[in-house]
């Protein structure tokens, strides 16, 4: 399975500055995501990041809240803007490979606090 | 819409005692279902899938799952657990055309020596 690293691995912020958060894969994967876990809850994605155009966002998350970029097949990088401490939460971004075993492998998440 | 339900927030079992972590699952077509696990400060490490075939799926550190299509269900379960099997664990949906996952809200095990 693909190697997936993210930085930084936790970071404390103010409120109304922001965070970029990138993730590195060590092969070309086929599609990227980026999910957030809240404190105590389960996942929730936040955007599907395509490679070479606009990311495809949920219900809920907008660009200008949380742009994403995506420049090649093994590079994402998600920024977390005009923060507040409701943005407390662990992101997370994920990967299906080139090879179609139809498995979303995780990265080690970013855990963020806003103060 | 696709949806995943864990009915129990938490499971608590003796070391060398069976394992089941239930999940059941909501989705318009043919199913994708998958467990993963979160160990505390560490991100989601996969367990296993079901995607079609046998409905008795084998994956990782000794764990299985068995697809129930009448019961729209997908249980993990493990027949001997372990301490270090304590963890958070997630089931999640998908269906045949989309590669975004439904999670469930988790359970956590513990698992005590």
């Amino acid at each position: 399975s693909a190697v997936i690293s993210q930085k930084p691995s936790r970071d404390i912020c103010q409120r109304g500055t922001s965070l970029t958060i990138q993730c590195q894969v060590d092969s070309q994967v086929t599609m990227m995501f980026w999910y957030r876990q809240q404190p105590g809850q389960s996942l929730t994605l936040i955007a599907t990041a395509n490679q070479g155009s606009e990311a495809t966002y949920e219900s809920g998350f907008v660009i200008d809240k949380f742009p994403i970029s995506r420049p090649n097949l093994t590079f994402s990088t998600l920024t977390v803007s005009n923060m507040s401490p409701e943005d407390s939460s662990i992101y997370l971004c994920s990967v299906v490979d080139m090879f179609g075993t139809d498995t979303q492998y995780f990265g080690p998440g970013t855990r963020l606090t806003v103060l | 819409a696709q949806s995943v339900a864990q009915p129990e927030d938490q499971v608590n079992v003796a070391e060398g005692n069976p394992l089941t972590v239930k999940c059941t699952y909501s989705v318009s077509g043919n199913p994708y279902l998958f467990w993963y696990v979160q160990y505390p400060n560490r991100g989601l490490q996969f367990l296993l899938k079901y995607i079609t075939g046998d409905n008795l799926v084998k994956g990782s550190y000794g764990f299985e799952a068995e697809f129930n299509k009448s019961q729209t269900s997908f249980h993990l379960k493990k027949p001997s657990a372990l301490v270090s099997d304590s963890a958070l664990y997630f089931c999640a949906v998908r269906d045949l055309n989309d590669y975004k996952l439904s999670f469930g809200a988790g359970t956590t095990v513990t698992v005590r020596a």
